[in-house]
């Protein structure tokens, strides 16, 4: 139980195209989903917080129009990318919080490696 | 914000038993620990979670003291494919403040 999968595993596109990268909880709903990224040899960076049926909340620094997140139902957020640059370039991942439970556990895709050309 | 502090790396051999520790001074009442392992190029796995005492699982033990200050990841006769990076997590549900240490990058030894 507690998969959370992430589609695509990677993509590839050009300066200027948009991305859009899906995670989905499979066995569990989850009303809180988050966005990280991660560059080589360092941690994860959240990004976002993404809120079913209602507008993600931003970290400090993360520009809200270049990053889309839409949280329409209890087992799928997309992130997207606009007008996608080489500095954007990094390995996304998306985490779900398994509603009902005390503990906040997060449960994680496998990410998405965004390479712009 | 219950920030995190954990040893940048760890050295170990196959076999052998590794402890990693990892403080959180400004734990808040409702907060969780969780551990977590990642490899390159993946997303992190969930490892292990406790509030106090201590947790044990298939793969790990958690130990967390009385003050709730600091908590001890114990895996016990690590092997190669025990080399990753591990974190701890400790976060505010309500606030949703969830944010990541450096981690501890562990590397087994033949």
């Amino acid at each position: 139980g507690a998969v959370v999968s992430q589609h695509p595993s990677r993509v590839i596109c050009k300066s200027g195209t948009s991305v859009k990268i899906e995670c989905r909880s499979l066995d569990f709903q989850a009303t809180t989903m988050f966005w990280y990224r991660q560059f080589p040899k360092q941690s994860l960076m959240l990004m976002a917080t993404s809120n079913e049926g209602s507008k993600a909340t931003y970290e400090q620094g993360v520009e809200k129009d270049k990053f889309l997140i839409n949280h329409a139902s209890l087992t799928l957020s997309t992130l997207t990318v606009t007008s996608a640059h080489p500095e954007d370039s990094s390995f996304y991942i998306c985490s779900a919080r398994e509603d009902g439970l005390a503990a906040d556990t997060q449960y994680f895709g496998p990410g998405t490696r965004l390479t712009v050309l | 914000l219950a920030k995190t502090t954990q040893p940048i790396s760890m050295d170990s051999y196959e076999g052998q038993e590794v402890n990693i520790t990892c403080s959180h001074n400004n734990i808040a009442t409702n907060d969780y620990i969780t551990w977590y392992q990642q490899f390159p190029s993946q997303g992190p796995r969930f490892i292990i979670q406790g509030y106090k005492t201590k947790v044990t699982n298939e793969v790990a033990s958690l130990f967390i003291p009385a003050d709730r200050k600091s908590s001890t990841l114990s895996l016990p006769r690590v092997s190669l494919s025990d080399t990753a990076v591990y974190y701890c997590l400790v976060g505010e549900k309500v606030n949703n403040d969830m944010r990541f240490g450096a981690g501890t990058r562990l590397t087994v030894k033949p």
